[in-house]
Order: C-alpha cells, then sequence, then structure tokens
C-alpha cells in the first residue's frame, strides 16, 4: 500500500527555520513528482511546491521563493520542504503528496503541524 | 482570495442529490480537461475523489460524478449518506484550488 508519513512540525519562532521530511512506501517513488501543500488553519487547501521524480526541476509557491526549499531523497525514499524566516501566516498543516500527473494529487500523508508563534 | 470560487456551503437530507459548484476562468479549468475533487474530513487528509474531469478512482463510490461545462465544474453527489458530511475541495491544472465547500447531511 501507498504510505506517506511526513515528520518535523513543531513550534517555532518568527524569523525561525524548520525542515519536513516526508517518507514514502508502496511505490517507486523515483517514478513520481512529488509536491507539499499546505493548509492554514480553518482555511483551504494551497500548492507550496513541487519536485520532479529525478530530482532536477522544481517549482515553488512565487510568495516563498527564497524562504522554502523543496528537494529530495531517492536513496532513501524521502522528500524534503526546508522552510527559513518562518512567518505567523506560514503557519499550517503541511502535507505532501503524490502527483499522477497534471496536478492531480492521489495519495497524501497525514500532515505535519507547523506552528509560528513568539 | 482562492484562485477557483466554490459555495462555502451546502446540504441536503439522506437519500437526496447535491451539487457543487466550481467557477474558475480560461486559464485554468476553461483550458485544461484537468479538474479533481477532494474529500476532507475534520483533522484528516484530503482525498482523492474525482480527477481529469470526471474520472473516479478505484474504491470511490459512483455516487460521486463529476463534470464541467466552459469556466465551470460541478460535483454532485448522490443518495446522500451521513459519511458524505465532509469538506470538498476542487482543483485545476496549473495546481490552484477552490475555497472548499462544507457539505452537510440534514
Amino acid at each position: 500500500d501507498v504510505q506517506l508519513v511526513e515528520s518535523g512540525g513543531g513550534l517555532v519562532q518568527p524569523g525561525g527555520s524548520l525542515r519536513l521530511s516526508c517518507t514514502a512506501s508502496g511505490f517507486t517513488f523515483s517514478g513520481y513528482w512529488m509536491n507539499w501543500l499546505r493548509q492554514a488553519p480553518g482555511k483551504g487547501l494551497e500548492w507550496v511546491a513541487n519536485i520532479r521524480g529525478d530530482g532536477r526541476e522544481e517549482n515553488i509557491l512565487d510568495s516563498i521563493k527564497g524562504r522554502f526549499a523543496i528537494s529530495r531523497d531517492n536513496t532513501k525514499n524521502s522528500l524534503y520542504l526546508q522552510m527559513n524566516s518562518l512567518r505567523a501566516e506560514d503557519t499550517a498543516v503541511y502535507y505532501c503528496a503524490r502527483n499522477i500527473g497534471h496536478e492531480t494529487f492521489d495519495y497524501w500523508g497525514q500532515g505535519a503541524l507547523v506552528t509560528v508563534s513568539s | 482570495q482562492s484562485a477557483l470560487t466554490q459555495p462555502p456551503s451546502a446540504s441536503g437530507s439522506p437519500g437526496q442529490s447535491v451539487a457543487i459548484s466550481c467557477t474558475g476562468s480560461s486559464s485554468d479549468i476553461g483550458r485544461y480537461n484537468f479538474v479533481s475533487w477532494y474529500q476532507q474530513h475534520p483533522g484528516k487528509a484530503p482525498k482523492l475523489i474525482i480527477y481529469d474531469v470526471s474520472k473516479r478512482p478505484s474504491g470511490v463510490p459512483d455516487r460521486f460524478s463529476a463534470f464541467k461545462s466552459g469556466n465551470t465544474a460541478s460535483l454532485t453527489v448522490s443518495g446522500l449518506q451521513a459519511e458524505d458530511e465532509a469538506d470538498y475541495y476542487c482543483s485545476s491544472f496549473p495546481g490552484v484550488f477552490g475555497g472548499g465547500t462544507k457539505l452537510t447531511v440534514l
């Protein structure tokens, strides 16, 4: 069975950094674009970033470019999101999700809560 | 403000049918046949229930159907059941989402 498990969430002060991880199993990880999406408390879904299966192409939401970086390690079946200079508005549940093409996400992790507060 | 517009709420009684609309533009829904719908129960991750406008992933009941016309997509839930009470989000290539619709089963 396909499984995606996020880790690394928590409470961080404004201006701080956090690194989220997503460990995948049950499918050929390197064969898929992988994505990070987020959901602020009580709000809708927002796409954050994606990365090609071989790691050689990536895209980031314009509003977070320069602060967030996506990466992957196919030897560890893992996806990462490095978040720097965090702001209160980055507070959200962050999901990793498998992309089956054209920004269609067929499997999602359980989510990792990131809270940015002093 | 979300790129796609959904009604904030919808409701229906058990056994009834409910439709949820999703309005975009000629840059997303109107241009691509890559509309998806996700169901999200409280505290849970979203679940894909419709992709490529009207296709259902394996295991999704045929009570869920969808189509699009022009810049608007629509999801219909037929034969409403208690477990259908959830938030529903539409999405379109290139990665834009609606604000979500809370479906209440009366």
